[in-house]
């Protein structure tokens, strides 16, 4: 199992520009999860799909971010428009029951 | 409002010695907590996890202790060995481990000294 899969591992751009962050489950899992990681605030989930439709986004920081879930076998973060402050490791994680997977995470810098 | 704290950001332990990492939490609705490792650029990786029913919970070198009138758990490794040096988080959620929302603490840093 190559586990969950998040692509790219690292993006730079600049404040304004549009950013999307993808993620593949670990087939079979029906949960996927987008964390964020920063140094003041630690580990946050932004937003939790189950069965492919999203049911909870309480975490989400702003309009700025949204997410999908076209299918079972993929996921995308987008960021639009990007700033500074969203620079942060960003984490997809997966189950079906039991601990949370996660994936290697994209390292994000907006300059 | 930080509802898992670690208050050490970091330990430093021997080779074959133990390592104690401790969590404290706040909300009394928590009753199901888990480990997790982080080794730099990989993502968090399951350790162990404990219910509130029981009071240790042991996996090998790793046992988890919970101290619920203290809001408390604590994460034992024994021995310690070089390889267990990494970022340790611990995270709680509600309702038996069913409750898909996890709130983790900011980790510990361990380093694990040959």
């Amino acid at each position: 199992d190559a586990g969950v899969i998040q692509s790219p591992r690292h993006e730079v751009t600049e404040m304004g520009q549009e950013v999307t962050l993808r993620c593949k489950p670990i087939s079979g899992h029906n949960s996927l999860f987008w964390y964020r990681q920063t140094m003041m605030r630690g580990l946050e989930l932004l937003i939790y799909f189950n069965n492919n439709v999203p049911i909870d986004d309480s975490g989400m920081p702003e309009d700025r971010f949204s997410a999908k879930m076209p299918n079972a076998s993929f996921s995308t973060l987008k960021i639009q428009p990007s700033e500074p402050r969203d620079s942060a490791v960003y984490f997809c994680a997966s189950s079906l029951v039991g601990p949370l997977h996660f994936g290697n995470g994209t390292r994000l810098t907006v300059t | 409002d930080q509802q898992v704290k670690q208050n050490s950001p970091s330990l430093s332990v021997q080779e074959g010695r133990i390592s104690i990492l401790n969590c404290d939490y706040t909300n009394s609705m928590f009753d199901y907590f888990l480990w997790y490792k982080k080794y730099p650029a990989e993502g968090p990786t399951f350790l162990i996890s404990i219910s509130s029913i029981k009071d240790k919970n042991e996996d090998g070198r790793f046992t988890v202790f919970l101290n619920k009138s203290a809001k408390h758990l604590s994460l034992h490794i024994v021995p310690s060995q070089p390889g267990d040096s990494a970022v340790y988080f611990c995270a709680a959620s509600e309702r038996g481990g069913s409750n898909y929302k996890l709130t983790f603490g900011k980790g510990t840093l361990l380093t694990v000294n040959p």
